[in-house]
Order: structure tokens, then C-alpha cells, then sequence
């Protein structure tokens, strides 16, 4: 099966210009998630949708990053205007709740990774 | 969800068994044990995970002590290709958050 798909695989930008990141999720998925990778620490989760609706966005910085997922399958992450500290990598995951609920696992595609300047 | 605790960093011997602890003493009765690892330039990719039983699979073994404070993740017979950062994250039963640390990043010597 195909896996999570992201583009583009690397940007680079300069501060307080504006960039977007695409995600086409494993087919079926309901469940979509935005991650943010810091250089040196675990990625730490920005936003989680459950179908087109959103779940959990607080840890997403609502004054310069927006997310949608429009028909509840690809979805888009924006960042305007970007700043130096935004420079990371942006990890996208899907998952299938299954009829287990303790057996979610998530999916992850290979992220983009941004450099602000 | 409960703090997990690991080393920063481990060696191991190509052909031998790699035996990565985790810390998580304050985990509680419906928290579940997961583990994922990262190699480089690539999103997490889920290994295995349990509540209190040890748990087998094609890529690990997982024992959790009786007390279900530690646990340690076991790579039978560990290849370059198992060089990586491992996660250990502790989940609430029917929460899919996944709050990752910093992870012990495994290298695997030839």
C-alpha cells in the first residue's frame, strides 16, 4: 500500500515570507496529524484532524500557522509570515482506528523540512 | 500521559541483541507502552507496543517489568539498518496523542 505523502520535500525561505506543505494521507485514513521536529528533539504534534473536522490544535501557533483539510483526505499546512524558529521538520501521519482502540498506530511520511533565513 | 525516561545515546554489535531500556514509573493502569523509531531522514515508524503482557512481533520483542515501571525494547539480532532514534512513549488507552521525547539514538557497529 502506498504510504503518506508529502511535498515538497525541502524549503527554504526567508523570514516573514509565506510557505505551505502538502499531505496526501494512506487511503481510508480518517485521522490525519501535523507534527513539528525541532532539530534534536521528538516531533511534537500541531494538529490532529478526525475526518475534515479538527480534534486537537492546541499546540498550533494560531497567529502565524493555519491548517485545512478539505474533503477529509489531503490536507494543507500554512506558516505566515514564518520566523527563524519555525526552521524544522514538518512531519505529516495518518491512522485507521480500527476495531481496536487501543491499537492505534499512526503512519508517517517523510516529512519537509524547512529552512527559514 | 506518563513521563518516560531513556538513555541519549547506545552501541551495539552487528549480529547481537540490542536491549533498549525505558523508564516509565509513573505510567498508569490504563496507559499503554508504545514503541517508535526514526532513522535518519524519515518520519517514525511504529514497532511494537503492550500493556502489561511481553509482546513479539516480526521487528521486536518487548518486556515490560511486572510492576510496569520500565521496559525494555529488544532487537533479536540487530542490523546496520536498525541504526536510529527509538522512542519510547507511554498512551492513554483510547487517546491516539503520541508525545514523543528525545529518544535514545542506537547505533548499531559493524
Amino acid at each position: 500500500e502506498a504510504g503518506v505523502a508529502q511535498s515538497p520535500r525541502y524549503k527554504i525561505i526567508e523570514k516573514r515570507q509565506s510557505v505551505a506543505f502538502w499531505c496526501n494521507p494512506i487511503s481510508g485514513h480518517a485521522t490525519l496529524y501535523w507534527y513539528q521536529q525541532i532539530l534534536g528533539q521528538g516531533p511534537k504534534l500541531l494538529i490532529q484532524f478526525q475526518n475534515n473536522g479538527v480534534v486537537d490544535d492546541s499546540q498550533l501557533p494560531k497567529d502565524r500557522f493555519s491548517a485545512e483539510r478539505l474533503k477529509g483526505v489531503d490536507s494543507t499546512l500554512k506558516i505566515q509570515p514564518a520566523k527563524l524558529e519555525d526552521s524544522a521538520v514538518y512531519l505529516c501521519a495518518s491512522s485507521l482506528i480500527r476495531g481496536d482502540p487501543n491499537s492505534y498506530e499512526q503512519y508517517f511520511g517523510p516529512g519537509t523540512r524547512l529552512t527559514v533565513t | 500521559d506518563a513521563k518516560t525516561t531513556q538513555p541519549t545515546s547506545m552501541d551495539c554489535a552487528e549480529g547481537r541483541a540490542a536491549n533498549l531500556p525505558c523508564n516509565h514509573s509513573t505510567i498508569s493502569g490504563n496507559e499503554y507502552v508504545y514503541w517508535y523509531r526514526q532513522i535518519h531522514s524519515q518520519g517514525p515508524q511504529y514497532i511494537i507496543h503492550g500493556l502489561k503482557n511481553n509482546e513479539t512481533n516480526e521487528m521486536a520483542s518487548l518486556i515490560i517489568t511486572e510492576d510496569r515501571k520500565s521496559s525494555t525494547l529488544i532487537l533479536p539480532h540487530a542490523t546496520l539498518r536498525d541504526t536510529a532514534v527509538y522512542y519510547c512513549i507511554v498512551r492513554v488507552f483510547g487517546n491516539e496523542k503520541l508525545t514523543f521525547g528525545t529518544g535514545t539514538r542506537l547505533t548499531i557497529i559493524p
